[in-house]
């Protein structure tokens, strides 16, 4: 199963692009990457997930390098409420089941 | 997005009682369903894998006698904590999965979790 790398901490000023970088260079041609970041006390929001294309959303955009070895979300404006940990994710197939494992995420914080 | 109902929020219960948490897709059927466990300031930890109509897959290292998952309609998955100890206290999230008929991606889309505090 591919792993992925992002920073544990990044910080942004509100209004500002807030860049998340994410390594995963192992990943396998047929697996997606995935953004989801969890708030405080809260279940894990979807926020986007590609293949190979940029994708873009009303949330963020991901870019996927071509070899697809590292991605970036991209959220525009970033708010107060963006502050968040973010988590890149491949999905692990493990056992023959379809999995989603969470790594350590980025704790993102934005300031005013 | 679809909307994953996730109850109790939050749960007390003493020591050697059992607590259970329940898990709805709200506007679509989940064959698969996953429950995690979360610690404070720690990532999620996936425990088991819940399919409908047979038993769960559990992960290495969780006791399924402990942790008894029952999925038992298309829109159902239950968590029950058995003879629950204060060393089981966490945050309990769940999530369904659904994929898109087009590009045949899947997503998860989780609950809002459980908070469970054993006294």
């Amino acid at each position: 199963d591919a792993k992925t790398t992002q920073p544990t901490s990044m910080d942004c000023a509100e209004g500002r692009a807030a860049n998340l970088p994410c390594n995963h260079s192992t990943i396998s041609g047929n697996e997606y990457v995935y953004w989801y970041r969890q708030i405080h006390s809260q279940g894990p929001q979807y926020i986007i997930h590609g293949l190979k294309n940029n994708e873009t959303n009303e949330m963020a955009s991901l870019i996927i390098t071509e070899d697809r070895k590292s991605s970036t979300l991209i959220l525009p404006h970033a708010t107060l409420r963006d502050t968040a940990v973010y988590y890149c994710i491949v999905r692990a197939v493990i056992q023959g089941a379809q999995k989603l494992v969470f790594g350590q995420g980025t704790r993102l914080t934005i300031n005013p | 997005g679809a909307v994953v109902s996730q109850h109790p929020s939050w749960v007390i219960c003493k020591s050697g009682t059992s607590v259970k948490i329940e898990c709805r897709s709200l506007d679509f059927q989940a064959t698969t369903m996953f429950w995690y466990r979360q610690f404070p300031k720690q990532s999620l930890m996936l425990m088991a894998t819940s399919n409908e109509g047979s038993k769960a897959t559990y992960e290495q290292g969780v006791e399924k006698d402990k942790f008894l998952i029952n999925h038992a309609s298309l829109t159902l998955s239950t968590l029950t904590v058995t003879s629950a100890h204060p060393e089981d206290s966490s945050f309990y999230i769940c999530s369904a999965r659904t994929r898109d008929s087009q590009t045949g991606s899947e997503k998860l889309f989780f609950g809002s979790g459980t908070q469970l505090s054993v006294l």
